[in-house]
């Protein structure tokens, strides 16, 4: 079955620190692979995607992920947090079928400290 | 501009009651779904829809109901049939089949009272 696995829930880290959020997945073909942030009470806004390929990829604000695929891994990486990075942040797997779905993670709440 | 929205933004529901959360999306896609948000459990899929009239059901579909009946718009109604309707719903639309990437609304919340 396909799956999404964020394994940390929750992390925090001070502000100009690095950051590494991890993502796992289960997936029967070559998948593609999205990190979304998200901001209380708001909609998801796409940070990086990836179809194929180079395996790192950049994103939007300052966010790369590299896809390793002898790990089933897709983790998001940041050189330096910024307060305003501080958000829910949820890997995705797909397509579903042919069906356009995407099956989400968990989520990582990332705290930033000042 | 393009993209989608979802109305209201928050919304009050007595038990029993049946709610209709709309979704507009103006970016001309075919494919459009609702997710529903909550703590710790990350987006479950309620509903989804590839064409105008069909719509097909998603791992959380119980006492849901949608209509697809222009390519613009895909209500959702929560029915008195979800037990726990209370969560933070997401509308998304793509251009479906095997290019995946997901255009998402600023989401509604439902609380029942």
């Amino acid at each position: 079955a396909q799956s999404v696995t964020q394994p940390d829930i929750h992390i925090t880290v001070s502000e100009g620190a690095s950051l590494e959020l991890r993502c796992n997945y289960s997936y029967g073909a070559t998948p593609y692979l999205f990190w979304y942030v998200q901001s209380p009470g708001q909609g998801l806004q796409l940070l990086l995607k990836y179809f194929s390929g180079d395996t790192l990829v950049q994103g939007i604000k300052g966010f790369e992920a590299e896809f390793k695929r002898s790990q089933s891994s897709f983790n998001l990486r940041k050189p330096s947090v910024h307060w305003s990075d501080a958000a829910e942040y949820f890997c995705a797997v797909g397509p579903s079928g042919n069906t356009g779905k995407l099956i989400f993670g968990q989520g990582t709440t990332l705290q930033v400290k000042p | 501009d393009g993209g989608i929205t979802q109305s209201p933004k928050y919304l009050f529901r007595k038990e029993g009651q049946n709610v209709t959360l709309s979704c507009e999306q103006n970016l001309n896609h075919d494919a459009m779904y609702w997710y529903r948000q909550d703590p710790g459990q990350g987006l479950r899929l309620i509903y989804y829809s590839q064409i105008v009239n069909d719509f097909q059901k998603g791992d959380i579909a119980e006492g849901y109901s949608v209509s697809r009946e222009k390519k613009e718009s895909f209500p959702l109604t929560v029915t008195s049939a979800q037990k726990n309707p209370t969560a933070f719903y997401l509308c998304a639309s793509g251009t479906g089949g095997n290019t995946g990437e997901l255009f998402f609304g600023e989401g509604s919340r439902l609380t029942v009272l």
